[in-house]
C-alpha cells in the first residue's frame, strides 16, 4: 500500500543533542512537507520541499533543518538550537500537480529529557 | 503572509446537535482549502474545496467555499460521540504552501 511512513514513533533527547527524524513515501509525489503541532497551535509549517534537491523554510524554520537528496525521503534534523523542541511532529505530502489532498504519517513525538 | 482563523477554537455540544465550524483565510495566490479531522495521531482528510459556492457531502459532513469572503464551513448534522476530534482547516497557494489554523477541538457529550 503507497503510504507515508514516520519513524520513531517517540524520541527521546537530551538538552544539546541534535537527532533526526524520519520520513519516506511510497507515493511517488514530489513534495513532501514537515509540520510540528503543540497543544492548542494547530499545525506549524517547519519545512517544505516541492523537488529533490530543493526545500523551503516555513513558518518556524528556526533551529531545525532538512534536507531532500531522494524523492522518497525527506529527514528532519532537530537541532540543539531549537530552544523548545518537544512536540509532535508529522510530515505529509500530496499530490501538488494533481492538486489532490496532502497524506500525513502517523507522527513522532519528540521529548527532551 | 497568509494565515487561517478557525472559529470556535472549542466547542461541546450534545449527540444529536448540529454544528457548524469556521475557517477565514488570507493568502497571496489561492489554490484550495482542505479540511481534515484529527482524532489521535495523523489528520484524515474530509474536503478539499477549490470552487465558490460548491457544496461537497460526505454523510452527514458537508462543507462549502465561498471565496468572496475568504471562508468556509464545515457542517456536521445529527453529531456522534465519535465526530468528536479536532478539525483542521488548511490553505495550500499556488507556491504549493499548505498552512494550517489552529483547529476546532469538537467534543461531543453522550
Amino acid at each position: 500500500d503507497g503510504g507515508i511512513t514516520q519513524s520513531p514513533k517517540y524520541l527521546f533527547r537530551k538538552e544539546g543533542q541534535n537527532v533526526t527524524l524520519s520520513c519516506e513515501q511510497n507515493l511517488n509525489h514530489d513534495a513532501m512537507y514537515w509540520y510540528r503541532q503543540d497543544p492548542g497551535q494547530g499545525l506549524r509549517l517547519i519545512y517544505y520541499s516541492q523537488i529533490v534537491n530543493d526545500f523551503q523554510k516555513g513558518d518556524i524554520a528556526e533551529g531545525y533543518s532538512v534536507s531532500r537528496e531522494k524523492k522518497e525521503s525527506f529527514p528532519l534534523t532537530v537541532t540543539s538550537a531549537q530552544k523548545n523542541p518537544t512536540a509532535f511532529y508529522l510530515c505529509a505530502s500530496p499530490e501538488v500537480f494533481m492538486n489532490t489532498e496532502a497524506f500525513f504519517g502517523q507522527g513522532t513525538r519528540l521529548t527532551v529529557v | 503572509e497568509d494565515k487561517v482563523v478557525q472559529s470556535p477554537l472549542s466547542l461541546v455540544v450534545h449527540e444529536g446537535d448540529t454544528v457548524t465550524l469556521n475557517c477565514s483565510y488570507e493568502v497571496t495566490n489561492f489554490r484550495s482549502l482542505l479540511w481534515y479531522k484529527q482524532e489521535k495521531k495523523a489528520p484524515t482528510f474530509l474536503f478539499m474545496l477549490t470552487s465558490s459556492g460548491i457544496e461537497k457531502k460526505s454523510g452527514r459532513l458537508s462543507s462549502i467555499l465561498d471565496k468572496k469572503e475568504l471562508s468556509s464551513i464545515l457542517n456536521i448534522t445529527a453529531t456522534q460521540t465519535g465526530d468528536s476530534a479536532i478539525y483542521l482547516c488548511a490553505i495550500m497557494n499556488r507556491d504549493d504552501k499548505i498552512i494550517f489554523g489552529k483547529g476546532t477541538r469538537l467534543h461531543i457529550l453522550p
